[in-house]
């Protein structure tokens, strides 16, 4: 069973720039998610996907950050303009329900530096 | 604030002898509780779970306790190997459906 695909795994742009990571869950998962991990922190949500509505997006900074999933299958996030503090692991998830009682899967991530 | 807490940022354990990670969560909601171990440049790997009907998960070398009235959990590794040496999350979660919270993990080196 193919696993969480994200591209691409490593960016780097300068301040002000934008970027956008892709990511394709494994098949079947109605569920899936959007982190963003700072070095030396643990993975932090910032998007909630149940098949193509948004269920949570409560940590996302709105002003700068968007993520769509048409067809409820693949989802893209994107941040415009990048600042500094943005550099990070961007990590797609999914599941099969909701993450209650259920086990999350995890992409390689992609790797984001910001200049 | 933080509702997942690993104290623990860095452990190093011999090769053969018991690794322990501990994890503390604030909140008596969260009923499942996961631990994901990440390697550099990889995504987290799911590990382990339990369940909070559970006190006590095992899989091979790795187990879980929960203690609910502590709010604990730990994991155990034994014997470690040097293979183990990684980045451990710890994660909850409620069957409410919402996704997991992590901690800020706990770097395990285990040492010939």
């Amino acid at each position: 069973e193919a696993g969480v695909a994200q591209s691409p795994r490593y960016k780097i742009i300068e301040k002000r720039q934008s970027v956008a990571f892709w990511c394709n869950p494994i098949s079947g998962h109605a569920t899936l998610y959007w982190y963003q991990q700072i070095l030396g922190q643990g993975p932090k949500l910032l998007i909630q996907f149940q098949n193509n509505g948004v269920v949570d997006d409560s940590q996302l900074p709105k002003d700068r950050f968007s993520a769509e999933r048409l067809k409820g299958v693949d989802s893209t996030l994107k941040i415009q303009p990048a600042k500094l503090e943005d550099s990070a692991v961007y990590l797609c998830a999914s599941s099969s329900q909701g993450a209650g009682g259920n086990t999350i899967y995890f992409g390689e991530g992609s790797w984001l530096t910001v200049v | 604030d933080q509702q997942v807490k690993q104290n623990s940022p860095s452990l190093s354990v011999q090769e053969g002898r018991i690794s322990i990670l501990n994890c503390d969560y604030t909140n008596s909601m969260f009923d499942y509780f996961l631990w994901y171990k990440k390697y550099p440049a990889e995504g987290p790997t799911f590990l382990i779970s339990i369940s909070s009907i559970k006190d006590k998960n095992e899989d091979g070398r790795f187990t879980v306790f929960l203690n609910k009235s502590a709010k604990h959990l730990s994991l155990h590794i034994v014997p470690s190997q040097p293979g183990d040496s990684a980045v451990y999350f710890c994660a909850v979660n409620s069957n409410s459906g919402y996704a997991l919270n992590f901690g800020k993990g706990t770097s395990l080196l285990v040492t010939p």
